[in-house]
């Protein structure tokens, strides 16, 4: 079974600053996807980025990147210039073959002005 | 509508009281997702409807739990003798085709049992 492990429960960064979320699944399928949603205190998940497996090259949406190590199957976010707004629960989400996500516990990150 | 839409927003019941929750999809959209979210966890799959047929219902904690999508529009998530352990944020999620296809998500009910 796959599973999802996200091992900050909490993070902090400073306005402007850039901060780095972990996450590292674990799976046997070779070909499935990755992704980071957003949680704010509306409770709506927001999509943040996605990850196909098979692309090497890591994907990047403006502010938003992840680092991609799939040998260490490992699936990081970095925010830079971060803002207010980024202030919310993050999730790491793994989709393969199944058609339902799992999804790890989440990071609560703070944005402090 | 524009998104997706979940009703109620919010719902109290008694122990033991049976309850719906509503999931309007983004129109056009195949495939419907039902997730429950405890307090300090991340969402949990429940159910998935590939147009009105549960394809994959392995999530759904045991028999008090149905959902139903007659129209493979609108679906219908049903709880039956409700316990105070069913106190959770219930998510639903639509995409046009399922697989790797962005899931939206729309906000949720939370769901207290008391």
């Amino acid at each position: 079974a796959q599973t999802v492990t996200q091992s900050q429960p909490e993070m902090s960064v400073q306005e402007a600053e850039t901060v780095t979320l972990s996450c590292t699944y674990d799976t046997s399928e070779s070909n499935y996807y990755l992704f980071w949603y957003k949680q704010p205190p509306s409770r709506q998940m927001i999509l943040v980025i996605r990850q196909e497996a098979y692309k090497q090259q890591n994907a990047t949406e403006n502010r938003f990147s992840v680092n991609f190590q799939k040998a260490a199957k490992s699936f990081s976010l970095k925010i830079s210039d971060s803002q207010l707004g980024d202030t919310a629960m993050y999730f790491c989400a793994f989709g393969g073959a199944t058609n339902k996500l799992i999804f790890g516990t989440g990071t609560l990150l703070a944005v402090q002005p | 509508g524009a998104g997706v839409s979940q009703t109620p927003s919010n719902k109290v019941t008694e122990k033991g009281k049976y309850v719906e929750l509503r999931c309007d999809p983004i129109s056009g959209h195949t495939a419907l997702y039902w997730y429950r979210q405890s307090l300090g966890q991340g969402p949990e799959f429940l159910i998935y409807f590939q147009g009105t047929g549960a394809a994959d219902d392995s999530g759904l904690p045991n028999d008090r739990f149905f959902a139903v999508r007659p129209e493979g529009s609108v679906s219908t998530l049903k709880i039956q003798r409700t316990e105070r352990g069913d106190s959770a944020v219930y998510l639903c999620a639509s995409s046009p085709q399922g697989g790797d296809t962005e899931a939206f998500f729309g906000q949720g009910t939370r769901l207290t049992v008391v």
